[in-house]
């Protein structure tokens, strides 16, 4: 059974400060997802990495899927209260999408 | 910007009533799904469609049943509602072949 394991599982932190989760399998991915979920409403894709080392920059936001296609970051630098959320990854393989449990992150004001 | 779209955003239901929850999703994708959100428990998938009139089982499937008729419209059936079905529903879609999903904003079920 392919497992996604993410870390850590809540983080409170103050704006303005940086920030890493983790995702991680003992599993080979054709490709890693990153999605974002506010409370009361459904996710929403940010980042699709699909080559091993590859690194994405989305505003404050960077992704990196690991060099074996195997795991994931997620880098916040100073973060900010509109990015308080439930951070999910999720990897495809064979033709399924295995979901983490997610990283709730509250970011104060 | 694929839109998914839910029938409703929160539903309260009794014990034994029949459940039907719709998805709509305006992007001509072919693969839909439907999963289950619980604390503690991530999501958990029920049912998926890679097609019109297919549908495949996920890991949690039983106690419910799906239709797809039209290729932009998927329902989750809920035969008899009971007390353990109190869940957030998360419909998606995706293009064929890809991985990311599109989710829709989720139905808040509660049954009493």
């Amino acid at each position: 059974t392919q497992l996604l394991e993410q870390s850590p599982q809540f983080l409170s932190i103050q704006e303005g400060e940086n920030l890493t989760v983790y995702c991680n399998s003992s599993s080979v991915f054709s490709s890693l997802q990153w999605y974002r979920q506010e409370p009361g409403e459904g996710p929403v894709l940010l980042v699709t990495v699909v080559t091993g080392g590859e690194v994405k920059k989305l505003k404050r936001l960077t992704f990196q899927f690991g060099d074996a296609r195997k795991d994931s970051s997620l880098h916040i630098t100073a973060a900010q209260p509109g990015d308080t959320g439930l951070y999910l990854c999720a990897g495809g393989s064979q033709g399924n999408l295995i979901f983490g449990k997610g990283t709730k992150l509250s970011v104060k004001p | 910007d694929v839109k998914v779209t839910q029938s409703s955003r929160y539903l309260v239901k009794r014990t034994g009533e029949k459940v039907f929850l719709e998805c709509v999703q305006d992007m001509d994708h072919e693969n839909m799904f439907w999963y289950r959100q619980d604390p503690g428990l991530g999501l958990r998938l029920i049912y998926f469609s890679y097609d019109v009139k297919m549908k495949e089982k996920g890991d949690i499937p039983e106690g419910y049943s799906v239709s797809r008729e039209k290729k932009e419209r998927f329902s989750l059936i809920l035969e008899s509602a009971s007390t353990n079905q109190t869940s957030m529903y998360l419909c998606a879609s995706s293009l064929r072949r890809t991985y990311e999903q599109y989710f829709g904003p989720g139905t808040r079920l509660t049954v009493t």
